[in-house]
């Protein structure tokens, strides 16, 4: 079985630009998480997605949006990125999420430079 | 406002030796405390996981251990290897949030373990 595939692996932007990052997440999976990964936050969770309905936000400001499609996959948007935006991007997915946690499978993410 | 607490930033350890991570949380709705370990150019991977009404959960070399009224679990890596060498992750988690059923993990800010052959 495939793992969860993120597309692209690497990305470089510039101040001011918007960027939208993919995730596929293993067949059968239905919830997808998105985190991000920095040297001085560590990793700090994004958002949740489950059947196309945003289950469970973070910290993080409206810039920062997703959505997920009827094939589970899912997209992350940040929008006006400035220069501390630059992280890995991780996405994780699991099964359905319902009542007792499953586990997590994170992607190998994407690692955006903002200059 | 850091949920989940770990120290130490990083370890070295000598081949066959033993590894000691431990983390602290404050947020008692935690009932999962799962370990992720990450090698670069990886996302996290799942590496052991702990409920509360458990003290001590064992998968080959590793161990961890839970200590629910201080609040504190840690995880043990018997016979350190150089395979070993990741950055660790602990995290906590409140399985079922009432009304949304969402999940979300807090993790900790990850040691960084050499070890060295």
């Amino acid at each position: 079985k495939a793992g969860v595939t993120q597309t692209p692996r690497y990305l470089i932007k510039t101040r001011g630009q918007q960027v939208t990052l993919s995730c596929s997440p293993i067949s059968g999976h239905r919830s997808v998480s998105w985190y991000q990964q920095t040297p001085g936050q560590g990793l700090q969770f994004l958002f949740e997605y489950f059947s196309e309905t945003q289950r469970n936000k973070g910290n993080f400001p409206g810039r920062f949006s997703g959505r997920q499609f009827s094939n589970s996959r899912s997209e992350m948007n940040v929008s006006t990125l400035e220069l501390g935006d630059s992280a890995l991007y991780l996405c994780a997915s699991s099964r359905s999420g319902q009542g007792a946690l499953e586990t997590q499978y994170f992607g190998p993410g994407t690692r955006l430079l903002v200059l | 406002q850091q949920q989940v607490k770990q120290s130490p930033q990083s370890l070295i350890v000598q081949k066959g030796g033993i590894s000691i991570i431990n983390c602290a949380y404050e947020n008692t709705a935690f009932d999962y405390f799962p370990w992720y370990q990450q090698f670069p150019g990886k996302g996290p991977a799942l590496l052991i996981a702990i409920r509360p009404d458990v003290s001590e959960k064992k998968e080959g070399r590793f161990t961890i251990s839970f200590n629910k009224s201080a609040k504190q679990f840690s995880l043990h890596i018997m016979d350190s290897q150089p395979g070993d060498s990741a950055t660790y992750f602990c995290a906590a988690s409140i399985r079922f949030v009432a009304k949304t059923g969402a999940n979300n993990l807090f993790f900790g800010t990850g040691t960084r373990l050499t070890v060295i052959p």
